[in-house]
């Protein structure tokens, strides 16, 4: 059974830093892995997806790296702003029956 | 193009009670997911249909959960009984390629 960890649980910055936020999980056949954003009582909004045979993402200030043997992917976001604090979620499909397996998040808040 | 609609957004109900959600993917998608969210936790799959068809369940609580996808476009989701811990917002969302697309949510209080 797959299981996918976060850590931290929530994490605060100071705007204008570089931040990494991680995601590990325990079985290494996966089919893709994808990160998301989730605002206070709003729906998951995707960010990036990545695909197994993929080690990296990017999309604007975004990228996110997989390294499957180790069971880890990061997500690394480039000179933070307030408007990205957020709850940051990572999922894991083990197929491309889509069926994906969420860690619980780090929380993160940027500082003005 | 639309995004994921769910009805209704907020419901208070007593235990044991019943309730029921609905969500309209985004049009020509197949792939349709019910989830649970718990606060904190990440979102749990409870059912996820192909067309009309259902491709897992293997997590709904079947003695007090149900769902139909009729027609292959709009779903519902129904509880009956309520319990305490029933209290989640649960998520609709459909899949277009590899991208799942979520709606806002149904956040419902058991008491």
């Amino acid at each position: 059974k797959q299981e996918v960890t976060q850590i931290p649980a929530a994490l605060s910055v100071p705007e204008g830093e570089n931040l990494v936020l991680n995601c590990s999980f325990t079985d290494s056949a996966i089919y893709n892995l994808q990160w998301f954003r989730q605002d206070p009582g709003k729906g998951l909004t995707s960010l990036l997806l990545i695909q197994s045979s993929q080690r990296e993402q990017t999309s604007g200030r975004l990228n996110a790296s997989l390294d499957k043997s180790s069971g880890r992917s990061t997500l690394y976001i480039a000179a933070s702003q307030p408007g990205d604090s957020a709850t940051y979620l990572c999922a894991v499909a083990s197929t491309n029956a889509g069926k994906s397996t969420f860690g619980d998040g780090t929380t993160l808040t940027v500082k003005p | 193009e639309a995004g994921v609609a769910q009805s209704p957004r907020y419901k208070i109900i007593e235990k044991r009670q019943s309730v029921a959600f609905w969500c309209n993917p985004i049009s020509g998608h197949a792939t349709l997911y019910w989830y649970q969210q718990i606060l904190g936790q990440g979102p749990k799959l409870l059912i996820q249909f192909q067309n009309n068809g259902v491709v897992d369940d293997s997590q709904l609580p079947k003695d007090r959960f149900s769902a139909e996808r009729l027609k292959g476009v709009d779903s519902t989701l129904k509880i009956q009984p309520a319990k305490l811990e029933d209290s989640a917002v649960y998520l609709c969302a459909s899949r277009s390629g590899e991208t799942q697309y979520f709606g806002p949510g149904t956040r419902l209080l058991v008491l």
